[in-house]
């Protein structure tokens, strides 16, 4: 059975970085299409992809956070870790990790499986 | 990047009607890399359809998928009181992927 598990900060203040973790059960970081993604979502308003790592560590950025953003993985703990810094209080949302299975080329992600998601209030 | 279109933002149907829900694209989709979500408040998105038309693993046959180029629907044959939840197509096949802005299918 494939698990996500959110965690991070629930408050952080502008200007901070933010550090989340995603901890996964059911499968390993190592094995070939394996990918995770982090997408967010403000209280209310629709879902917004951020930054995504595959197994062989080729990374992918919005464009728009991308001078922001840096998402790295863990293979030992079986975690994806992604910093946002000079966080705002538009930053302010649901943070979700999900993942999936690609060997197509070019590489294609939706989200197979999701994390229930983590609150984040950016906030001084 | 490629913008998705879903409108009308909120549909109201009754419980047994069948229900049609949009996503169109800002631009030609170079594959049918397109995916539809469902959200009920509190949790996560589940996918329920992925490459336009294949529904993903345990979803009810009564959720399909269809279209191509630009416009995209999701139909919901016989709507039942679990289906009212938000809907969200995301295109994945570009660069960067982008999710719709949702459309919250409500009770009449």
């Amino acid at each position: 059975q494939v698990t996500l598990q959110e965690s991070g900060p629930p408050l952080v203040k502008p200007t901070q970085t933010l550090t989340l973790t995603c901890t996964i059960s059911g499968f390993s970081l190592n094995t070939d299409g394996i990918y995770v993604g982090w997408i967010r979502q403000p209280p209310g308003k629709a879902l917004e992809w951020l930054a995504l790592i595959f197994w062989d560590d080729d990374k992918r950025y919005s464009p728009s956070l991308r001078s922001r953003l840096t998402i790295t993985k863990d293979t030992s703990k079986n975690q994806v870790v992604l910093r946002m810094t000079n966080m705002h209080p538009v930053d302010s949302a649901t943070y979700f990790c999900g993942t999936g299975y690609t060997l197509a080329s070019p590489r294609v992600t939706k989200y197979d499986y999701w994390g229930q998601g983590t609150l984040v209030t950016v906030s001084s | 990047e490629i913008v998705l279109t879903q409108s009308p933002g909120t549909l109201s149907f009754s419980p047994g009607e069948r229900a049609t829900l949009s996503c169109r694209a800002s631009q030609r989709l170079t594959s049918r890399y397109l995916a539809w979500y469902q959200q009920k408040p509190g949790q996560a998105p589940r996918l329920l359809i992925y490459g336009g038309s294949t529904r993903a693993s345990g979803i009810p046959d009564r959720f399909s998928g269809s279209g191509s180029g630009t416009d995209f629907t999701l139909s919901i044959s016989r709507l039942e009181p679990e289906d009212f939840a938000v809907y969200y197509c995301q295109q994945y096949g570009d660069s960067p992927q982008t999710f719709g802005q949702g459309t919250k299918l409500e009770i009449k």
